[in-house]
């Protein structure tokens, strides 16, 4: 049971490339959410998926897309990567809507860097 | 609006020293509040959680936090930190029926010898 899994865990952009993220949970969760972390800022929540076939914006929501491919797994796309969107990528699931009976489960992290 | 703030961002204590981390938030209705923590390297991990009932609510490694609905507030405590809770802790709330955690900047702890 590997929890929430992230690839890549490194990766060097140069600015205008575009990049996936790739994230995958297998714990049966419905609900999906992608984070970003900066130092002095905790962390913000770019987009999340309640189910299978719907996702919305968080608060950092521009400059990035997602798909939820199936129940598994969640995409962040960034089409054409900014300096401003050198961060630590968290992706994290959840059974239902965060609550005090479904926590959050977050992966290890992609570390990105945009030059 | 909705908002959570952590006072202190940076706190250095000597092992054996009493922990207190601060947590309030804005919002007049109902909430769900967690603290989470984050080692060196790795990714965050629930401390512990609350949603009702007794407001003391004790978690893992001996910490405990007490929610205080007047003060808006849900301060970490821990009465003797070890080396090994060095770490970056952060406060998080679901704001009534909202979908997802609301997060805090963090507290980096350092605990020395």
């Amino acid at each position: 049971n590997a929890g929430v899994t992230q690839t890549p865990k490194f990766q060097v952009l140069k600015t205008g490339q575009s990049m996936t993220l790739q994230c995958a949970q297998d714990m049966n969760h419905n609900s999906m959410y992608w984070y970003r972390q900066d130092p002095g800022m905790g962390l913000r929540l770019i987009y999340y998926s309640a189910s299978e076939g719907t996702t919305d914006k968080g608060e950092v929501p521009n400059g990035y897309n997602v798909s939820r491919l199936n129940k598994r797994e969640f995409s962040l796309r960034l089409e054409s990567a900014a300096p401003s969107q050198t961060s630590v990528y968290f992706c994290a699931s959840s059974e239902d809507r965060s609550s005090y009976n479904s926590p959050l489960h977050f992966g290890n992290g992609t570390r990105l860097t945009v030059t | 609006a909705q908002s959570v703030s952590q006072h202190n961002h940076h706190v250095i204590l000597s092992e054996a020293a009493s922990l207190e981390l601060g947590c309030n938030y804005s919002y007049g209705g109902t909430v769900n509040l967690f603290w989470y923590v984050q080692y060196p390297g790795q990714h965050l991990q629930l401390l512990l959680k609350y949603f009702s009932g007794d407001p003391l609510v004790k978690g893992i490694k001996g910490f405990e936090a007490e929610f205080i609905k007047s003060k808006f507030s849900f301060n970490l405590r821990k009465p003797s930190v070890q080396w090994s809770d060095t770490a970056e802790y952060f406060c998080a709330v679901v704001f009534g029926d909202g979908y997802a955690l609301n997060f805090g900047k963090g507290t980096s702890l350092l605990v020395t010898p």
